[in-house]
This record gives structure tokens, C-alpha cells and sequence, in this order.
């Protein structure tokens, strides 16, 4: 099962940050938050992941809680083309599967 | 640099009949994935591969045969299709975690209808 969750959908304005939190209360200390995306029916795409610090790529930036129960993906200037399903993964480094939950659908609003 | 390549795109198949999806990469992955998605659904792990020669059952395995015998190809085999496996599948690869950059890469996806 997947061990985190996540709003089923969310709304964003076009230009505005968009913040899609995701729960991992049961997350352990060697467990990594992953952060995926899919656009439209095409194949998910990477964005980002972290241990405990905050990240951030040119694609987003990734807040976990000093708990690391929960994380915040942020897109920073969300566009039309950021409309997707958003998948919050937890993943021990030395776990071999990848496991989706059911993801937070993001609508950019123009 | 192509990444993960799946065959075929589309495909239609009456029920009872076999067939194989190929995916290929081209980044000297070690791991590599099989994944179903249904409509409106998340993505659900049939089966995966740790290395060439090896396979392990993920979520969903039942209705499915696997096959890594190059470590850039992974196959998925149905060996009697049923209107159930109606679907869009998915391969994916990635380096073994512990060898730094482990985030995995997705093919395009393969649509497959049993009618």
C-alpha cells in the first residue's frame, strides 16, 4: 500500500505558487519523499526528492516538516502546462519497488 | 539518447490471445519496471527486475509473465489476454538506489485493448 497521502484534487491560478502538501506520518528515518508527475496520459516525470532538508530543482522546491510527517511540493509560478496528477512517493534506499498512490489532480486556471 | 522505449504503442487483442510489450533503455539502468494504469487511476507495479536475470512480483503480478534477459530490456509477456487487462502500460527504469541519481524514467506507455 501506499504510505502517503494526498488531496484528490486541487485548484491553482495561472502565476500563482502552487503548494500540493502530501502526508508520510508513518515515514521512517532512512525513507526519502519523491515527487512525480503526470501530464495528461503520458509517462510520469521526475521532479524532485529529499531526506529531511528542503530541496529545490528549476522545476520545484520540496519543504518536509522538522517531523518529517508531511512535505509540500511548490511550484513556484505555476503554469497551464503544470496542469497534471501530482504523486507523493516515500521510498527506503534500499527498497527496490516504486509504489503510487492515487497523486493530487492540479488545475491551473487561466 | 533515447531513455525508455516501449513496443508497441497501440495494440487491440481478442480475448485468449498472447503477446509481449518490449522496453528498452539505453541508460545502463539496473532496475527496471512494469506498471499498469487503468482510467481515472494511479499507476499499479505488475512486475519488476533488480538486475538481468532477475524478476519480482510487484502489486498486481497475476495474468503476467516477465523476462530481463539483457539488462536493457525488459519484457512483459500475457500469455491469454482478458478483457480485465485492458489498460495503459507503463515501463520504467532507474539506477540502483545507492548509486546517486535514482529517480526513474517512464516510457511513453503502451495502449492495450482486449476486446
Amino acid at each position: 500500500d501506499a504510505k502517503t497521502t494526498q488531496p484528490p484534487s486541487m485548484d491553482c491560478a495561472e502565476g500563482r505558487a502552487a503548494n500540493l502538501p502530501c502526508n508520510h506520518s508513518t515515514i521512517s528515518g532512512n525513507e526519502y519523499v519523491y515527487w512525480y508527475r503526470q501530464i495528461h496520459s503520458q509517462g510520469p516525470q521526475y521532479i524532485i526528492h529529499g531526506l529531511k532538508n528542503n530541496e529545490t530543482n528549476e522545476m520545484a522546491s520540496l519543504i518536509i516538516t522538522e517531523d518529517r510527517k508531511s512535505s509540500t511540493l511548490i511550484l513556484p509560478h505555476a503554469t497551464l502546462r503544470d496542469t497534471a496528477v501530482y504523486y507523493c512517493i516515500v521510498r527506503i534506499n534500499r527498497d527496490d519497488k516504486i509504489i503510487f498512490g492515487k497523486g493530487t489532480r492540479l488545475h491551473i486556471l487561466p | 539518447n533515447a531513455g525508455v522505449t516501449q513496443t508497441p504503442k497501440f495494440r487491440v487483442l481478442k480475448t485468449g490471445q498472447s503477446m509481449t510489450l518490449l522496453c528498452a533503455q539505453d541508460m545502463n539502468h539496473e532496475y527496471m519496471y512494469w506498471y499498469r494504469q487503468d482510467p481515472g487511476m494511479g499507476l499499479r507495479l505488475i512486475h519488476y527486475s533488480v538486475g538481468e536475470g532477475t524478476t519480482a512480483k510487484g502489486e498486481v503480478p497475476d495474468g503476467y509473465n516477465v523476462s530481463r534477459l539483457k539488462k536493457q530490456n525488459f519484457l512483459l509477456g500475457l500469455e491469454s489476454a482478458a478483457p480485465s487487462q485492458t489498460s495503459v502500460y507503463f515501463c520504467a527504469s532507474s539506477y540502483r538506489m545507492g548509486q546517486g541519481v535514482t529517480e526513474a524514467f517512464f516510457g511513453q506507455g503502451t495502449r492495450l485493448t482486449v476486446v
